[in-house]
């Protein structure tokens, strides 16, 4: 079955960091980019980045520069993001998504929740 | 950055009317735009992607046009599945961005 399974909700103190991943199956995983995007409550989506799993370059949002990892496990199939010094206003749902020309293939999602 | 404005922000309607979502970039942007619906709790899904091309299994009800810089979404006879929340995205030039949303509503 072809699908991107991520891992489950965290909570966080403001300060830490938390790794999240996103597991592909039923494809071959290096074929397709993977994207993050999130959506924070009571906001839209937003766009966090890019990684070429075959080769594990990234592109990151200017917003998320110094604070975003993006990595590669091709072992595992599994794409992992890393967002550190966590803020409240990093509380949000964070999704990846396979990109083929457009996005149609998302994860379930991952809940982030900042709070102290 | 490429900004992209959605409007209405809101939009209450009632099953099969009909209903535009607009968004304009600023910047153009060809044909390179998305649209994507999302259900509460669920993650997006596409409808149209290049401006104008029906995503596979997408109904015909959904329809996409424009390019450069003004791009319509129009569903031509709302359906109850389609109370939701719909963002266009441009892929044209990094950092990709999305709308800031429409949201359908029951009238």
């Amino acid at each position: 079955q072809v699908q991107l399974v991520q891992s489950g909700a965290e909570l966080k103190k403001p300060g830490a960091s938390v790794k999240i991943s996103c597991k592909a199956s039923g494809y071959n995983f290096i074929t397709y980019y993977i994207h993050w995007v999130r959506r924070a409550p009571g906001q839209g989506l937003e766009w966090m980045g890019i990684i070429n799993p075959s080769g594990s370059t990234a592109t990151y949002a200017q917003k998320f520069q110094g604070r975003v990892t993006m990595t590669t496990d091709t072992s595992t199939s599994t794409v992992n993001l890393e967002l550190s010094s966590l803020r409240s206003e990093d509380t949000a749902v964070y999704y990846c998504a396979r990109w083929t020309y457009y996005f149609d293939l998302w994860g379930q999602g991952t809940l982030v929740t900042v709070s102290s | 950055a490429i900004q992209m404005t959605q409007s209405p922000s809101f939009l209450s309607a009632s099953v099969g009317d009909r209903v535009t979502i607009n968004c304009r970039a600023s910047e153009g942007i060809r044909s390179n735009l998305g649209w994507y619906r999302q259900k509460p709790g669920k993650a997006p899904e596409l409808l149209i992607y290049a401006a104008s091309t029906l995503h596979s299994g997408v109904p015909s009800r959904f329809s996409g046009s424009g390019s450069g810089a003004d791009f319509t979404l129009t569903i031509s006879s709302l359906q109850p599945e389609d109370f939701a929340t719909y963002y266009c995205l441009q892929d044209y030039d990094y950092p990709w961005t999305f709308g800031q949303g429409t949201k359908v509503e029951v009238k």
